[in-house]
């Protein structure tokens, strides 16, 4: 969805660097998303935050952590890259209420820890 | 959280439909279905969602019986532009707890 970027798109780091993967939208949508997706597999979540002010722990959260700059803004840091932590990156956006599981993506950041 | 099953694999040709069905037999009063479809290497795409019975939009069909306990995904007359991976989710109002992909099915299209 071109209304959530991601920055940047390919990065290529090594072990023990301090990483932050960012994520803008342009949709307006209260709520955020970082999950991680590996060869092969699905997606799992990381962090999501609903507002500015909620931030919370998904499946994998161990080794990151977000920030909520804006309601605009959600950022995913590395503190200390791992090898382990190479894989696809994904930003999404939902908004409140509908009741139901809408989901807007971004492009993905492809990350690789030497 | 409502936990789904979905065959990991499927092949087709041009043309034909193709059904995938997904099984969620601990899907909760409120909980939604939510079908997202992901090309390689990039982010899922939201395809259709639906609480019960039917619902069709101009990519697919979704067929949810009165148990709820499983559902069916439809795609009329695929072509190769199909090939992806297609996920089933349960939950409601998007509550990142909820949210779970799994493997997926991985649909090939073959000429």
């Amino acid at each position: 969805d071109a209304d959530v970027t991601q920055t940047p798109r390919n990065r290529i780091t090594k072990t023990g660097k301090r990483i932050m993967l960012e994520c803008s939208q342009t949709k307006g949508h209260d709520r955020m998303y970082w999950y991680r997706q590996d060869p092969g597999l699905g997606l799992r979540l990381i962090y999501y935050s609903f507002d500015v002010k909620d931030i919370n722990k998904g499946e994998i959260s161990d080794g990151y952590s977000v920030s909520r700059q804006a309601q605009a803004k959600f950022s995913l840091s590395l503190e200390s890259a791992i090898p382990n932590q190479t894989a696809l990156y994904f930003c999404a956006t939902s908004y409140r209420g509908g009741g139901g599981n809408e989901q807007f993506f971004g492009p993905g950041t492809r990350l690789t820890v030497l | 959280l409502a936990k789904t099953t979905q065959p990991i694999s499927m092949d087709s040709y041009e043309g034909q439909e193709v059904n995938i069905t997904c099984s969620h037999n601990n899907i909760a009063t409120n909980d939604y279905i939510t079908w997202y479809q992901q090309f390689p290497s990039q982010g899922p795409r939201f395809i259709i969602q639906g609480y019960k019975t039917k619902v069709t939009n101009e990519v697919a069909s979704l067929f949810i019986p009165a148990d709820r306990k499983s559902s069916t995904l439809s795609l009329p007359r695929v072509s190769l532009s199909d090939t992806a991976v297609y996920y089933c989710l349960v939950g409601r109002d998007n509550y990142g707890q909820n949210f779970v992909f799994g493997p997926g099915t991985r649909l090939s299209v073959l000429p």
